[in-house]
């Protein structure tokens, strides 16, 4: 059964204390692994699309990386404002588009 | 930028109820869906459209209905709302899936209370 499993559930840390969060992933063919950020009453923010194992994309403090089995996203530094959940998804093999989510990663950056 | 826009931030509805969740997208997508979320269960799939007048089930349709007659416009219909299918609602779109994955991309999320 494909399954997406992101860990910790929940993190908090310091200002300037950089950290990843994990996203495992059980599924054949992956057509895409895709990382979302979402504040408290509002719909998920697109962030990331990766694709194959050794892909790495960037945006300010965010890095995320792509393995056959994991994902990583990244803070370098992070800063109050990254204070959010973080879901990860990943895209089966279907021409659907459909996604399926983990529980989400929820961040909490303390000045 | 993309634009997905659900109508109602916020609805209280009785029991019994019909409900319409409306969402329009302006980026000609092909794909639609709609999600809940609830804490502790994460994002699951209602159902989702791949072409106007399409419509497939997802993993927790029972209970809710949708409607695609335009290509911009997707509703999540609650034919008889019970206490149970209090959530915030999610609509998205994407472009169709082809080699490599797609982005889809959400709303801002319709909180629904059933009362």
């Amino acid at each position: 059964e494909d399954q997406v499993t992101q860990s910790p559930e929940a993190l908090r840390l310091q200002e300037g204390e950089s950290s990843s969060l994990n996203c495992s992933y059980t599924v054949s063919g992956l057509r895409g692994l895709f990382w979302y950020r979402q504040d408290p009453g509002k719909g998920p923010e697109f962030l990331f699309t990766l694709y194959s194992a050794g892909e790495e994309k960037e945006k300010e403090r965010l890095k995320a990386t792509l393995t056959k089995k994991e994902s990583f996203l990244h803070i370098t530094a992070p800063k109050p404002e990254d204070s959010a959940t973080y879901l990860c998804a990943v895209q089966p093999p279907s021409n659907t588009g459909k996604l399926i989510f983990g529980q989400g990663t929820t961040l909490q950056v303390k000045p | 930028d993309v634009k997905v826009t659900q109508s109602s931030r916020y609805l209280v509805k009785r029991t019994g109820e019909k409900v319409f969740l409306e969402c329009v997208q302006d980026m000609d997508h092909e794909n639609m869906f709609w999600y809940r979320q609830d804490p502790g269960l994460g994002l699951r799939l209602i159902y989702f459209s791949y072409d106007v007048k399409m419509k497939e089930k997802g993993d927790i349709p029972e209970g809710y209905s949708v409607s695609r007659e335009k290509k911009e416009r997707f509703s999540l219909i609650l034919e008889s709302a019970s206490t149970n299918q209090t959530s915030m609602y999610l609509c998205a779109s994407s472009e169709p899936g082809g080699f490599s994955g797609n982005t889809i991309y959400f709303g801002e999320g319709s909180w629904l209370t059933v009362v």
